[in-house]
Protein backbone atom coordinates (compact mmCIF):
# COMPACT_ATOMS: atom_id res chain seq x y z
CA UNK A 1 0.00 0.00 0.00
CA UNK A 2 0.74 3.39 -0.33
CA UNK A 3 3.35 5.30 2.33
CA UNK A 4 3.00 8.27 4.02
CA UNK A 5 3.52 11.28 1.27
CA UNK A 6 4.41 15.26 1.60
CA UNK A 7 3.54 18.13 -0.40
CA UNK A 8 5.58 20.02 -1.77
CA UNK A 9 8.80 17.95 -1.99
CA UNK A 10 10.96 21.45 -1.89
CA UNK A 11 9.17 25.03 -1.32
CA UNK A 12 11.51 28.21 -1.72
CA UNK A 13 10.16 30.99 -0.17
CA UNK A 14 10.96 34.40 0.65
CA UNK A 15 11.36 35.92 4.26
CA UNK A 16 7.72 37.37 5.27
CA UNK A 17 5.64 34.98 3.36
CA UNK A 18 3.45 31.76 4.65
CA UNK A 19 3.73 28.80 3.67
CA UNK A 20 1.69 25.57 4.26
CA UNK A 21 2.78 22.13 4.52
CA UNK A 22 0.90 18.91 3.34
CA UNK A 23 0.75 15.22 4.96
CA UNK A 24 -1.18 12.14 3.79
CA UNK A 25 -0.39 9.93 6.28
CA UNK A 26 -1.04 5.70 5.98
CA UNK A 27 -5.08 4.67 5.65
CA UNK A 28 -6.10 4.47 9.08
CA UNK A 29 -3.47 5.10 10.77
CA UNK A 30 -4.63 7.28 13.80
CA UNK A 31 -1.50 9.23 15.01
CA UNK A 32 0.38 11.41 12.57
CA UNK A 33 3.27 13.72 13.59
CA UNK A 34 5.40 16.58 12.43
CA UNK A 35 9.26 17.04 13.10
CA UNK A 36 12.11 19.38 11.90
CA UNK A 37 15.36 18.21 10.96
CA UNK A 38 17.77 21.09 10.33
CA UNK A 39 21.65 20.77 9.92
CA UNK A 40 23.12 19.20 12.95
CA UNK A 41 20.03 19.89 15.40
CA UNK A 42 18.48 16.10 14.69
CA UNK A 43 14.85 15.85 14.38
CA UNK A 44 12.91 18.35 16.40
CA UNK A 45 9.45 17.42 17.68
CA UNK A 46 6.91 19.75 16.46
CA UNK A 47 3.08 18.47 17.20
CA UNK A 48 1.37 15.35 17.58
CA UNK A 49 -2.16 14.25 16.60
CA UNK A 50 -4.31 11.03 17.91
CA UNK A 51 -7.86 10.69 16.77
CA UNK A 52 -10.07 12.68 17.79
CA UNK A 53 -7.53 14.11 20.35
CA UNK A 54 -6.42 17.07 21.39
CA UNK A 55 -3.03 17.37 19.67
CA UNK A 56 0.08 17.94 21.44
CA UNK A 57 1.60 21.26 20.81
CA UNK A 58 4.41 21.08 22.96
CA UNK A 59 7.13 21.16 20.41
CA UNK A 60 5.87 23.90 18.31
CA UNK A 61 8.68 26.43 18.42
CA UNK A 62 6.85 30.09 17.88
CA UNK A 63 3.19 31.05 17.78
CA UNK A 64 3.71 31.35 14.02
CA UNK A 65 3.45 27.36 13.43
CA UNK A 66 0.27 25.78 13.76
CA UNK A 67 -1.16 22.76 12.40
CA UNK A 68 -4.39 21.20 12.15
CA UNK A 69 -5.42 17.90 10.66
CA UNK A 70 -8.79 17.63 8.83
CA UNK A 71 -10.88 14.21 9.22
CA UNK A 72 -8.56 12.48 11.39
CA UNK A 73 -6.26 11.82 8.26
CA UNK A 74 -4.31 14.71 6.16
CA UNK A 75 -2.46 17.41 8.14
CA UNK A 76 -1.24 20.91 7.12
CA UNK A 77 1.47 22.16 8.86
CA UNK A 78 1.34 26.23 8.64
CA UNK A 79 4.09 28.98 9.06
CA UNK A 80 3.64 32.74 9.02
CA UNK A 81 5.48 35.07 8.57
CA UNK A 82 8.58 32.73 7.58
CA UNK A 83 12.16 33.55 9.07
CA UNK A 84 15.96 32.27 7.59
CA UNK A 85 15.81 29.56 10.73
CA UNK A 86 12.83 28.05 9.59
CA UNK A 87 14.54 26.85 6.82
CA UNK A 88 14.69 23.21 7.64
CA UNK A 89 13.12 19.49 5.99
CA UNK A 90 9.78 19.10 7.55
CA UNK A 91 9.21 15.49 8.47
CA UNK A 92 5.50 13.90 9.02
CA UNK A 93 5.25 10.07 10.32
CA UNK A 94 2.23 7.80 10.89
CA UNK A 95 1.71 5.22 12.98
CA UNK A 96 -1.04 2.73 13.84
CA UNK A 97 -3.79 2.25 16.91
CA UNK A 98 -4.03 4.15 19.50
CA UNK A 99 -3.32 2.75 23.30
CA UNK A 100 -0.54 -0.20 20.65
CA UNK A 101 3.02 0.80 20.56
CA UNK A 102 3.70 0.61 16.93
CA UNK A 103 6.90 2.15 15.16
CA UNK A 104 6.42 5.28 13.04
CA UNK A 105 6.05 5.45 9.26
CA UNK A 106 8.12 8.29 7.69
CA UNK A 107 7.21 10.44 4.68
CA UNK A 108 10.04 12.15 2.27
CA UNK A 109 9.92 15.11 3.90
CA UNK A 110 9.55 19.00 2.17
CA UNK A 111 12.43 20.61 2.61
CA UNK A 112 11.70 24.65 3.17
CA UNK A 113 14.40 27.03 2.00
CA UNK A 114 13.79 30.88 3.61
CA UNK A 115 15.39 33.86 1.46
CA UNK B 1 9.30 15.27 30.07
CA UNK B 2 11.35 12.22 27.84
CA UNK B 3 14.44 12.87 26.41
CA UNK B 4 17.10 11.27 24.70
CA UNK B 5 20.66 11.56 24.25
CA UNK B 6 23.05 10.18 21.72
CA UNK B 7 26.52 11.04 22.93
CA UNK B 8 28.32 10.83 19.52
CA UNK B 9 28.14 12.83 16.82
CA UNK B 10 29.87 10.48 14.64
CA UNK B 11 31.14 6.95 15.17
CA UNK B 12 33.69 5.70 12.55
CA UNK B 13 34.26 1.81 12.50
CA UNK B 14 36.45 -0.89 10.30
CA UNK B 15 34.60 -2.67 8.43
CA UNK B 16 34.04 -5.76 9.65
CA UNK B 17 34.60 -4.84 13.28
CA UNK B 18 31.70 -4.75 15.60
CA UNK B 19 30.23 -1.20 15.97
CA UNK B 20 28.09 0.37 18.60
CA UNK B 21 25.74 3.26 18.55
CA UNK B 22 25.09 4.53 21.79
CA UNK B 23 21.85 6.06 23.47
CA UNK B 24 20.64 7.09 26.62
CA UNK B 25 17.19 7.94 27.72
CA UNK B 26 15.22 9.09 30.37
CA UNK B 27 10.94 8.74 30.73
CA UNK B 28 9.32 9.44 33.95
CA UNK B 29 7.42 5.77 33.20
CA UNK B 30 8.36 2.62 31.42
CA UNK B 31 10.10 3.39 27.88
CA UNK B 32 9.02 2.02 24.75
CA UNK B 33 12.47 2.68 22.61
CA UNK B 34 13.07 2.87 19.03
CA UNK B 35 15.76 2.76 16.55
CA UNK B 36 15.73 4.77 12.74
CA UNK B 37 18.25 4.85 10.03
CA UNK B 38 18.62 7.39 7.70
CA UNK B 39 20.63 6.84 4.07
CA UNK B 40 21.49 9.77 2.34
CA UNK B 41 18.93 11.52 0.29
CA UNK B 42 16.31 8.79 1.79
CA UNK B 43 13.76 8.90 4.21
CA UNK B 44 13.98 8.03 8.22
CA UNK B 45 13.46 4.15 8.09
CA UNK B 46 12.18 1.52 11.27
CA UNK B 47 15.37 -0.60 12.56
CA UNK B 48 14.28 -2.03 15.99
CA UNK B 49 12.00 -1.55 18.76
CA UNK B 50 11.96 -2.46 22.50
CA UNK B 51 8.57 -2.39 24.52
CA UNK B 52 8.81 -5.30 26.36
CA UNK B 53 10.39 -8.72 27.28
CA UNK B 54 13.91 -9.65 26.17
CA UNK B 55 16.04 -6.88 26.87
CA UNK B 56 18.00 -7.84 23.34
CA UNK B 57 16.09 -7.11 20.57
CA UNK B 58 16.81 -7.67 16.79
CA UNK B 59 15.85 -6.06 13.75
CA UNK B 60 16.90 -5.33 10.44
CA UNK B 61 20.51 -5.88 8.42
CA UNK B 62 21.63 -7.54 11.19
CA UNK B 63 21.52 -4.87 14.19
CA UNK B 64 20.42 -5.45 17.75
CA UNK B 65 20.13 -3.50 20.85
CA UNK B 66 19.96 -4.19 24.06
CA UNK B 67 18.01 -2.34 26.33
CA UNK B 68 19.78 -1.73 30.05
CA UNK B 69 17.55 0.04 32.48
CA UNK B 70 19.72 0.41 35.13
CA UNK B 71 21.99 2.39 33.07
CA UNK B 72 18.90 3.65 30.97
CA UNK B 73 20.48 2.62 27.44
CA UNK B 74 19.65 1.30 24.41
CA UNK B 75 22.70 1.08 22.43
CA UNK B 76 22.92 -0.28 18.71
CA UNK B 77 25.08 -2.77 17.80
CA UNK B 78 26.10 -4.80 14.79
CA UNK B 79 29.04 -7.86 15.14
CA UNK B 80 30.55 -7.25 11.92
CA UNK B 81 30.05 -3.45 10.38
CA UNK B 82 29.50 -3.02 6.20
CA UNK B 83 30.41 -0.23 4.29
CA UNK B 84 26.65 -0.20 3.54
CA UNK B 85 25.86 0.72 6.99
CA UNK B 86 27.40 4.01 6.36
CA UNK B 87 24.43 6.73 7.40
CA UNK B 88 22.11 8.68 10.26
CA UNK B 89 21.12 6.43 13.10
CA UNK B 90 18.50 8.24 15.56
CA UNK B 91 17.25 6.98 18.49
CA UNK B 92 14.31 7.36 19.70
CA UNK B 93 11.79 6.88 23.31
CA UNK B 94 8.33 7.48 23.92
CA UNK B 95 7.13 7.37 27.99
CA UNK B 96 4.78 4.32 28.33
CA UNK B 97 2.50 7.42 30.16
CA UNK B 98 2.31 9.46 26.79
CA UNK B 99 2.15 8.96 22.63
CA UNK B 100 4.96 11.27 21.73
CA UNK B 101 7.64 10.23 20.52
CA UNK B 102 11.31 11.77 21.05
CA UNK B 103 14.52 11.51 19.22
CA UNK B 104 17.74 11.83 19.75
CA UNK B 105 20.39 14.42 17.60
CA UNK B 106 21.56 11.51 15.83
CA UNK B 107 24.77 9.81 15.23
CA UNK B 108 26.69 9.61 11.76
CA UNK B 109 28.02 5.98 11.23
CA UNK B 110 30.80 6.26 9.21
CA UNK B 111 32.27 2.18 8.14
CA UNK B 112 35.64 2.27 6.39
CA UNK B 113 36.53 -0.24 3.45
Amino acid sequence: GAGVSQSPSNKVTEKGKDVELRCDPISGHTALYWYRQSLGQGLEFLIYFQGNSAPDKSGLPSDRFSAERTGGSVSTLTIQRTQQEDSAVYLCASSGLAGVVFEQFFGPGTRLTVL
Amino acid sequence: AQSVAQPEDQVNVAEGNPLTVKCTYSVSGNPYLFWYVQYPNRGLQFLLKYITGDNLVKGSYGFEAEFNKSQTSFHLKKPSALVSDSALYFCAVRDNRDDKIIFGKGTRLHILP
